[in-house]
C-alpha cells in the first residue's frame, strides 16, 4: 500500500536560515511525488512534482526536493527562509488518480 | 492564468438547510475532484469525476451528499440536509486524465450552525 509520512508536524527556523521539511513514502512502484503548500486560510498550491525525469526537482519560490529511492525520501529544502514561507506543507504521493496526503508540516519563520 | 474557481467562498447556514457549492474547473481539464478539509481529519477525497462521469464517490456520505457535473464547466456538491459536523473547507481540484497533477480552487468555507 502507498503511504506518506511527514516526519515533523512543526518546523521552526529563523528568517534567512535553511529550511528542511522531511517526507518518507512507501510505494510498490516508482511513484509520482508532490509537495503542495497551503498558506493560512488559502487554497493548496503546487510547489513541485517528481516524475522520474530528474531526482532533484526545482519548484516555485526557491524550493527544491530530492528524490532518494534508496531512502524512500522526498525531502523539501530551501537555502534561505523568508517570512512569506510561513505555511503548511504537504507531501503527496499519487496512486492512479488518487493523491495520498501526508499529515502536513507547519513551517514557522522566526524574525 | 487559468485557475479553478469556487463559489461561494464562505457559507454560513443553519442545520437542516440545503447547501450547494459550485466549481468551475480549468478549461480543458477533464477530471474533477471534491475534497473536504478539517482540523481533525485533514484532507479527505469525497468524489472524483472523469469526463463528467462519477468514478469514485466512496468517500462521500451517501445519505446527504451528492455530486454532479451538469456540464464540462461546472461541478456541484450538494448537502441536504446539512449538519454541524459538515462544517469544513471544501476544495475542488481539476486535472487532465493521464496526468496526475491536480490544481486546487480556493475552497468554500462552510459553517453549519
Amino acid at each position: 500500500a502507498q503511504s506518506v509520512t511527514q516526519l515533523d508536524s512543526h518546523v521552526s527556523v529563523s528568517e534567512g536560515t535553511p529550511v528542511l521539511l522531511r517526507c518518507n513514502y512507501s510505494s510498490s512502484y516508482s511513484p509520482s511525488l508532490f509537495w503542495y503548500v497551503q498558506h493560512p486560510n488559502k487554497g493548496l498550491q503546487l510547489l513541485l512534482k517528481y516524475t522520474s525525469a530528474a531526482t532533484l526537482v526545482k519548484g516555485i519560490n526557491g524550493f527544491e526536493a530530492e528524490f532518494k529511492k534508496s531512502e524512500t525520501s522526498f525531502h523539501l529544502t530551501k537555502p534561505s527562509a523568508h517570512m512569506s514561507d510561513a505555511a503548511e506543507y504537504f507531501c503527496v504521493v499519487s496512486v492512479d488518480y488518487q493523491l495520498i496526503w501526508g499529515a502536513g508540516t507547519k513551517l514557522i519563520i522566526k524574525p | 492564468d487559468a485557475r479553478v474557481t469556487q463559489t461561494p467562498r464562505h457559507k454560513v447556514t443553519e442545520m437542516g438547510q440545503e447547501v450547494t457549492m459550485r466549481c468551475q474547473p480549468i478549461l480543458g481539464h477533464n477530471t474533477v475532484f471534491w475534497y473536504r478539509q478539517t482540523m481533525m481529519q485533514g484532507l479527505e477525497l469525497l468524489a472524483y469525476f472523469r469526463n463528467r462521469a462519477p468514478l469514485d464517490d466512496s468517500g462521500m456520505p451517501k445519505d446527504r451528499f451528492s455530486a454532479e457535473m451538469p456540464d464540462a464547466t461546472l461541478a456541484t456538491l450538494k448537502i441536504q440536509p446539512s449538519e454541524p459536523r459538515d462544517s469544513a473547507v471544501y476544495f475542488c481540484a481539476s486535472g487532465r486524465s493521464g496526468a496526475d497533477t491536480q490544481y486546487f480552487g480556493p475552497g468554500t468555507r462552510l459553517t453549519v450552525l
